[in-house]
């Protein structure tokens, strides 16, 4: 139990264009899901918490506008990035905390290389 | 504020070595969790380990050993008997139980040679 997963798992996209990654709970209800990010060999850095039904909380340095995140659902968590540019080349992680409990589970990650 | 303290960047062993990974961390809260995290070059985390600060007793799994100080706020990781497979970035984490939000080390990278 308790799988997250994340869409797609790599993904190469023009600059200036915009990225939607998806991060699901398979399993789980997930109230609050994070997203991270990961620079080569660099630690995971979070850029936002999402909870379901209310705007998303980032952290400090992170831009809310280029950086769109929608908690639809219990289950369903996206970041999309906007006008992508080669910078915002990294690794994003999604993790999610089930309803009622201080667990939290990851996603794979996805891969965005921006060319 | 929280702050995970990875201070060994990498590490290199011999097959069969016993090797232990530093963690130290910082936070004002009573009530936390840490954590350990490997991340292999396919970049997926792998969950090891999660302990919450009023259980100090250490745990081993397999040849997996995690040491918890309170006092010295420090959860040090060893594996003993070290094989090229376990050759990845580790990384500590503490969450805030509230917030939930995971702070990481900056890793360390482990390689075990054949």
């Amino acid at each position: 139990g308790a799988v997250v997963s994340q869409h797609p798992s790599r993904v190469i996209c023009k600059s200036g264009t915009s990225v939607k990654i998806e991060c699901r709970s398979l399993d789980f209800q997930a109230t609050t899901m994070f997203w991270y990010r990961q620079f080569p060999k660099q630690s995971l850095m979070l850029m936002a918490t999402s909870n379901e039904g209310s705007k998303a909380t980032y952290e400090q340095g992170v831009e809310k506008d280029k950086f769109l995140i929608n908690h639809a659902s219990l289950t369903l968590s996206t970041l999309t990035v906007t006008s992508a540019h080669p910078e915002d080349s990294s690794f994003y992680i999604c993790s999610a905390r089930p309803r009622g409990t201080n667990e939290q589970y990851f996603g794979p990650g996805t891969r965005l290389t921006v060319t | 504020a929280q702050k995970v303290t990875q201070a060994q960047t990498e590490i290199s062993v011999v097959e069969k070595e016993d090797v232990t990974l530093d963690c130290v961390y910082e936070t004002r809260d009573t009530t936390y969790y840490l954590f350990w995290y490997k991340q292999p070059p396919s970049g997926e985390l792998v969950f090891l380990i999660r302990r919450n600060s009023f259980d100090e007793q250490n745990e081993i799994s397999g040849r997996y050993s995690w040491n918890f100080q309170k006092s010295t706020s420090s959860f040090n990781f060893t594996i003993t008997a070290s094989q090229v497979v376990d050759s990845a970035v580790y990384f500590c984490a503490l969450s805030n139980t509230n917030a939930g939000k995971s702070t990481f080390g900056d890793g360390t990278t482990l390689t075990v040679k054949p």
